[in-house]
C-alpha cells in the first residue's frame, strides 16, 4: 500500500459546480500536508497548505482529518482554468506525494 | 521567496551521453534537495533524495549509479543521467525545502525535459 493515496479521478466537471477529493496517508506521524496544482508539463506550484482546523482560500477550501487520516479539497464555482493535476502531500517522517488526482472542468 | 532555479530547461542529446541537471535554491538554503521524474501522463515520482554534504537516499528500484546526484552546498544539487538511452527521456524536476523552516511546502524548480535519440 502507499504511503499516500489519491483518486487519480479524472473528475469532469461542469463549470460553476462543485468538487472535492480526498487524499489519505497511512503514517500518522505526518506533520504538515499541503496541496499542490501541476498543469500539464509543468511542474507542481503549491496550491495552500492544510491546517488542522481547515483552511480557505478563496474558492478553495482545505481541511484535514487527523483520525481518519486524509486530507480534502474542495473547490467551489469551479472555472475552466481550475482543469490540472492535483497533488497532495504530507511530509513528516519521510516525503511522501500522492499520484495526483485529475480535474477537468468542461463548459 | 523560495525561488529554484533548474537548468537546463530542454535538452536534447545522442544516445550515450551524459546529461548533467542542475537545481539550484536562489533565495534560500536547501539542506535537501529531491530529484523526481515523471512520464508522459503518469504521476511524479521521487527519485531521490538529495542531502547536503552526505550520499543520497535513492528510491526502491532506482539506479544509483545511473543517476548520479552531488549536493555539494546548500544551494546546489546536480543530478547526472550517465549514458542515457532512449528510455530515459522524461521530465525531471528538482525540489528543495527551506531549511530554516520547518513544516513548510516544497519549492519546484521549472523542470528539464529531457530527450535522448
Amino acid at each position: 500500500r502507499k504511503e499516500v493515496e489519491q483518486d487519480p479521478g479524472p473528475f469532469n466537471v461542469p463549470e460553476g459546480a462543485t468538487v472535492a477529493f480526498n487524499c489519505t496517508y497511512s503514517n500518522s506521524a505526518s506533520q504538515s500536508f499541503f496541496w499542490y496544482r501541476q498543469d500539464c508539463r509543468k511542474e507542481p506550484k503549491l496550491l495552500m497548505s492544510v491546517y488542522s482546523s481547515g483552511n480557505e482560500d478563496g474558492r478553495f477550501t482545505a481541511q484535514l482529518n487527523r483520525a481518519s487520516q486524509y486530507i480534502s479539497l474542495l473547490i467551489r464555482d469551479s472555472k475552466l482554468s481550475d482543469s490540472a493535476t492535483y497533488l497532495c502531500e504530507a511530509a513528516g517522517n519521510k516525503l511522501t506525494f500522492g499520484g495526483g488526482t485529475r480535474v477537468l472542468v468542461k463548459p | 521567496g523560495a525561488v529554484v532555479s533548474q537548468h537546463p530547461s530542454w535538452v536534447i542529446c545522442k544516445s550515450g551521453t551524459s546529461v548533467k541537471i542542475e537545481c539550484r535554491s536562489l533565495d534560500f538554503q536547501a539542506t535537501t534537495m529531491f530529484w523526481y521524474r515523471q512520464f508522459p501522463k503518469q504521476s511524479l515520482m521521487l527519485m531521490a533524495t538529495s542531502n547536503e554534504g552526505s550520499k543520497a537516499t535513492y528510491e526502491q528500484g532506482v539506479e544509483k549509479d545511473k543517476f548520479l546526484i552531488n549536493h555539494a552546498s546548500l544551494t546546489l544539487s546536480t543530478l547526472t543521467v550517465t549514458s542515457a538511452h532512449p528510455e530515459d527521456s522524461s521530465f525531471y524536476i528538482c525540489s528543495a525545502k527551506n531549511k530554516g523552516i520547518s513544516n513548510q511546502p516544497q519549492h519546484f524548480g521549472d523542470g528539464t525535459r529531457l530527450s535522448i535519440l
